[in-house]
């Protein structure tokens, strides 16, 4: 069984341009969380999909967004970058809505010049 | 408002002797906690988790503790091997959250 795939794996942005990040879960698993990880802040919870619904959001400003699609694939949109949204994003897939059984893929590198 | 905290960034222990690794949460509420494993380049991977029934739980080399009344849990490796060197993050879960919490990591180095 394939695991999380996410990509692009790199990426390089300029401040104040916008961003989509794509996440595939594990065949079968229709929750999606994402997660952003900085040195000294470790991962900090974003937001989670299951069956398409956002159901639940961490405090990250609305520039943060999401989305999930009916093949339960998630993309993940960041406006208006800051220097601050540099950071790995991870995208975690689990087959229920049970969050302990999550599955992650290897991230998103994003830096933002 | 840090709910679940590693306070040291970093651990630096030899190869077949112990690895302890701290974890202190806030939150009365969390009744179950994981640890996960980060190699670079790679998502974190589950290693090992504890509900709040116990106060341990072992698999293997890798023995979690919990201590209720003092909100902390430990990790320990033994023996440690230069393979166990990545980056390790408790997180919690429970009745008001459904969500998971992680803590800020730490790094362990396992030299030879």
């Amino acid at each position: 069984k394939a695991g999380v795939t996410q990509t692009p794996r790199y990426l390089i942005k300029t401040r104040g341009q916008q961003v989509t990040l794509s996440c595939s879960p594990i065949s079968g698993h229709r929750s999606v969380s994402w997660y952003q990880q900085t040195p000294g802040q470790g991962l900090q919870f974003l937001f989670e999909y299951f069956s398409e619904t956002q159901r639940n959001k961490g405090n990250f400003p609305g520039r943060f967004s999401g989305r999930q699609f009916s093949n339960s694939r998630s993309e993940m949109n960041v406006s208006t970058l800051e220097l601050g949204d540099s950071a790995l994003y991870l995208c975690a897939s689990s087959a229920t809505s049970d969050v302990t059984e999550q599955y992650f893929g290897p991230g998103t590198r994003l830096t933002v010049t | 408002d840090q709910q679940v905290k590693q306070n040291s960034p970093s651990l630096s222990v030899q190869e077949g002797r112990i690895s302890i690794l701290n974890c202190d949460y806030t939150n009365s509420m969390f009744d179950y906690f994981l640890w996960y494993k980060k190699y670079p380049a790679e998502g974190p991977t589950f290693l090992i988790s504890i509900s709040s029934i116990k106060d341990k739980n072992e698999d293997g080399r890798f023995t979690v503790f919990l201590n209720k009344s003092a909100k902390h849990l430990s990790l320990h490796i033994v023996p440690s091997q230069p393979g166990d060197s990545a980056v390790y993050f408790c997180a919690a879960s429970g009745y008001n959250t459904d969500k998971l919490i992680f803590g800020t990591g730490t790094r362990l180095q396992v030299f030879p």
